[in-house]
């Protein structure tokens, strides 16, 4: 019983190197999101992606990027790492559509760029 | 555009205790869900109550309920008998019913239990 599987688990980056948080869920759902934690707030969304083959931006999306090839998988790519980004990142995925379902979380990625 | 606010950063109580913590919101949607959602410290994002803006009846889950004003925006979660599992910090949030689900969430409320 997988529900959202997030890797890694924790990463530390320098500044400029670039790298992908890997998401993948296996309850067929087809809606997926990313967001991000930062201290003293709530999360935020940064991407998130209707269904196969359809990504849309969220409140924080600059200095990301997404791509839905598969239902089951939804990378976020960091192009140049910048300390800003520091941050908890959290995948989420949920059935949508007719009615919209909650959204399950993954156990979040902790990201530290130095 | 939706809003979350939670004025609460921090709040406490005794075990056995019951606890209130505040909500409000702002959303241009006609029909949306409310939700609480509680972080302990391993960091999981767990779904503790949601409520359905188009009913009049306020969810439960066993020792949480909320207190939904539509009219004022308040959305309040009471926890009854507080237990020690409950310390975390607990999210506020909001999404429409239907199309793209772009929850929006509060600043969060930390929650301590004293035994």
């Amino acid at each position: 019983n997988a529900g959202v599987t997030q890797t890694p688990k924790f990463q530390v980056l320098k500044t400029g190197q670039s790298m992908t948080l890997q998401c993948a869920q296996d309850m067929n759902h087809n809606s997926m999101y990313w967001y991000r934690q930062d201290p003293g707030m709530g999360l935020r969304l940064i991407y998130y992606s209707a269904s196969e083959g359809t990504t849309d931006k969220g409140e924080v999306p600059n200095g990301y990027n997404v791509s839905r090839s598969t239902t089951e998988d939804f990378p976020l790519r960091l192009l140049s790492a910048a300390p800003s980004q520091t941050s908890v990142y959290f995948c989420a995925s949920s059935s949508t559509g007719e009615s919209n379902q909650p959204q399950h979380f993954g156990d979040g990625t902790r990201l530290s760029i130095l | 555009a939706q809003t979350v606010t939670q004025s609460q950063p921090e709040m406490s109580v005794q075990e056995a205790e019951t606890v209130t913590l505040s909500c409000t919101y702002d959303t241009s949607e006609s029909d949306y869900y409310l939700f609480w959602y509680k972080q302990p410290p391993s960091r999981q994002m767990i779904l503790v109550i949601r409520q359905e803006a188009y009913k009049q009846q306020n969810a439960t889950e066993n020792r949480f309920s909320v207190n939904f004003q539509k009219a004022a925006k308040s959305f309040s979660l009471k926890i009854s008998d507080s237990q020690l599992g409950d310390a975390a910090m607990y999210f506020c949030a909001c999404d429409p019913i239907q199309g793209a689900q772009k929850l929006v969430f509060g600043q969060g409320t930390r929650l301590t239990i004293n035994p």
